[in-house]
């Protein structure tokens, strides 16, 4: 079974520029995670994403937002970039029971922003 | 707010060493995750413990869950090269919220 899959890689921005960054999941998944991974503040939850609704959103400001699309796929932007934006972000998928019960996450392999 | 601790933060050791890693909480986790994660890449599964005082071995890898499911250890026997890595323990938030609550990590550097 093929796992999840992100677009692109690899990417370079300007401070000021927007980013669009795409996820897929794994067939039969459902949910969608989005984290950001830096070295200072290790993985940090963005936002998760089920049947098309966003179910939970982590600290971060507005400038980050998310959607899921009916097969699954997600796609998460960020507007006006900042130095700070540079990081590696994740995402992963799962198969949740419903709240309170959980199947296990497995991670996309990233997309490493770095902003100039 | 429930937040997971591990140690060590830093881990460099000589091929063949054992080692364990700590993951700390104050709070209870239904169940709790490791993760390998190699640079440049995203986390993996290597294994996930549900029951209190649950004991998994992956080869040379052993995971035990806290018999209060607050706590968790991972021991690496005999450790190689290719164990190195960014070991992080992660677990469901319990405060009826859908995200999962990371640990600080671990990195490990085995040296030939």
């Amino acid at each position: 079974k093929a796992g999840v899959t992100q677009t692109p890689r690899y990417l370079i921005k300007t401070r000021g520029q927007q980013v669009t960054l795409s996820c897929s999941p794994i067939s039969g998944h459902r949910s969608v995670s989005w984290y950001q991974q830096t070295p200072g503040q290790g993985l940090q939850f963005l936002f998760e994403y089920f049947s098309e609704t966003q179910r939970n959103k982590g600290n971060f400001p507005g400038r980050f937002s998310g959607r899921q699309f009916s097969n699954s796929r997600s796609e998460m932007n960020v507007s006006t970039l900042e130095l700070g934006d540079s990081a590696l972000y994740l995402c992963a998928s799962s198969r949740p029971l419903g709240q309170g019960a959980w199947e296990t996450q497995y991670f996309g392999p990233g997309t490493r922003l770095l902003v100039l | 707010t429930q937040l997971l601790e591990q140690s060590p933060q830093f881990l460099s050791i000589q091929e063949g060493e054992n080692l364990t890693v700590y993951c700390n909480s104050s709070s209870v986790f239904s169940s709790l995750q490791w993760y390998r994660q190699e640079p440049g890449e995203g986390p993996v599964l290597l294994v996930t413990v549900v029951t209190g005082g649950e004991v998994k071995k992956l080869k040379r890898l052993t995971f035990q869950f806290g018999d209060a499911r607050k706590d968790s250890s991972l021991h690496i026997t005999a450790a190689q090269p290719g164990d190195t890595g960014l070991y992080l323990c992660a677990g469901p938030s319990t405060s009826g919220t859908y995200k999962y609550i990371f640990g600080t990590g671990t990195r490990l550097k085995v040296l030939a």
